[in-house]
């Protein structure tokens, strides 16, 4: 079945700063990508879908790059602030499925 | 954002007690999944609904849990025998077209 390994578990930057969360998947007909935050406390919210045939999204203050061929998925935040101090989630599911397989997760910290 | 509900927010339990909790699906979402998180890391898949259908769960809710969607707006996951080990959040997520949105969740704590 699909693998998603997440990297890295935790991570530290200072408010300003950039960020970025990685995720690699297994399965080569992976077709919907998602990431989800969580906040201390909270539930899971979904910050971006992502389909197959997509390789950049934007949304506020971060971009999402899906790399096909080397089955990579990333989150980039820009300029980060207190408010994107939370746990990121990446999740693949294949077409047509609605198994959906999740990361470990990735606990970011914005340090002032 | 959709809205799933869950009931109730918190539990507390004793070991050998029973627990039971309760996910409203978002209006029209066909699929509904459950997961266990502890202490905010990774979710850990418990069971799968399609149409108010088990498709696929893991050994410990065939063993020791009991899950069922007897309507199409409501799901509810029961454990027959608490543990302190099942002390966690348990979050109910349902979805259609491959995106699933996830409850607030109910925090379980087996004393």
């Amino acid at each position: 079945g699909e693998q998603v390994e997440q990297r890295p578990p935790h991570l530290s930057v200072r408010e300003g700063d950039s960020a970025v969360i990685t995720c690699t998947y297994t399965d080569p007909n992976s077709y919907y990508f998602f990431w989800y935050k969580q906040e201390p406390g909270a539930s899971l919210q979904l910050l971006m879908k992502v389909f197959s045939s997509t390789e950049i999204n934007e949304g506020q203050g971060f971009t999402v790059l899906l790399n096909k061929k080397d089955k990579r998925l990333s989150l980039n935040l820009t300029a980060a602030h207190p408010g994107d101090s939370a746990a990121y989630f990446c999740a693949v599911s294949p077409y047509g499925n609605e198994k959906i397989t999740f990361g470990a997760g990735t606990k970011l910290t914005i340090k002032p | 954002d959709a809205a799933v509900t869950q009931k109730p927010r918190y539990l507390i339990k004793m070991k050998g007690q029973e627990a039971e909790m309760k996910c409203i699906p978002e209006k029209g979402h066909t699929a509904v999944f459950w997961y266990q998180q502890k202490q905010s890391k990774e979710l850990k898949f418990l069971i799968y609904f399609q149409n108010q259908q088990p498709l696929d769960q893991i050994d410990m809710v065939k063993e020791r849990f009991s899950a069922v969607c007897p309507s199409s707006s409501l799901c509810s996951l029961g454990i027959r025998t608490c543990e302190a080990e099942d002390s966690a959040l348990y979050l109910c997520s349902s979805g259609q077209q491959n995106t699933l949105y996830f409850g607030a969740g109910t925090r379980l704590s087996v004393l």
